[in-house]
């Protein structure tokens, strides 16, 4: 059972706008999410987490907004570039020693 | 800084074979993972090992073996080769702590079987 589901396989925005990623989970006690973002040829690299103790996290043009009761959780880039285009996973982590469990992946194309 | 090293970059075997991936880091991190990558379907974890003669399954151990050697370092095996497993296999590490679980990536190494 997937344990965490991203709803795009891919999305499509101008530059210049929002691209809004979304994300749910099934598993009350994931307390970490993390979105990796990666291009192609390369390894993910952490882009930006939240801890479930808040519901929002900024980083520049980044935002996390997260809904410990809905279960879910959404990733926000503001002013999209085209050099942010590329595969974004989101993840969520049950403990301190635990493995994290990662969506699909959405590929999110900014077209200039 | 530090950085995660795998070889090889590229990996064609035939139907059968058995096949080695290594993975190597410099960061001094405890813990080490194996995923495979496939198209539409995310990370999926191989195996990992939360320190140095530690080995765990994770989702997708099947038809997969995995070595902690010493601490730098994790290989994969690929027990028999099949078709269906051309796919990209990334090896990652992380220092765990309260406050960060940041879990660093290779570039991961690409398999192709005949």
């Amino acid at each position: 059972q997937q344990q965490v589901r991203q709803s795009s396989q891919s999305l499509t925005v101008w530059e210049g706008e929002t691209a809004i990623l979304n994300c749910s989970y099934e598993n009350s006690a994931f307390d970490y999410f993390p979105w990796y973002q990666q291009f192609p040829g390369e390894g993910p690299a952490l882009l930006i987490a939240i801890r479930s103790v808040s519901d929002k996290k900024e980083d520049g043009r980044f935002t996390i907004f997260f809904n410990k009761r809905e279960k879910n959780l959404s990733l926000h880039i503001k002013d999209s570039q085209p050099g942010d285009s590329a595969t974004y996973f989101c993840a969520g982590r049950g403990s301190a020693l635990g493995r994290l469990h990662f969506g699909a992946g959405t590929q999110l194309i900014v077209i200039p | 800084g530090g950085i995660i090293t795998q070889t090889p970059k590229f990996l064609i075997g035939q139907e059968g074979q058995k096949l080695t991936l290594k993975c190597q880091q410099n960061f001094n991190h405890d813990t080490m993972y194996w995923y495979r990558q496939d198209s539409g379907k995310g990370l999926r974890l191989i195996y990992y090992s939360i320190t140095e003669n530690d080995l765990q399954k994770g989702d997708l151990s099947e038809g997969y073996d995995a070595s902690r050697e010493k601490k730098s370092s994790f290989s994969l095996t690929v027990t028999s080769a099949q078709k269906n497993e051309m796919a990209v296999f990334l090896c990652a590490s992380s220092i765990v702590q309260q406050s960060s679980y940041e879990q660093y990536f290779g570039p991961g190494t690409r398999l192709t079987v005949l």
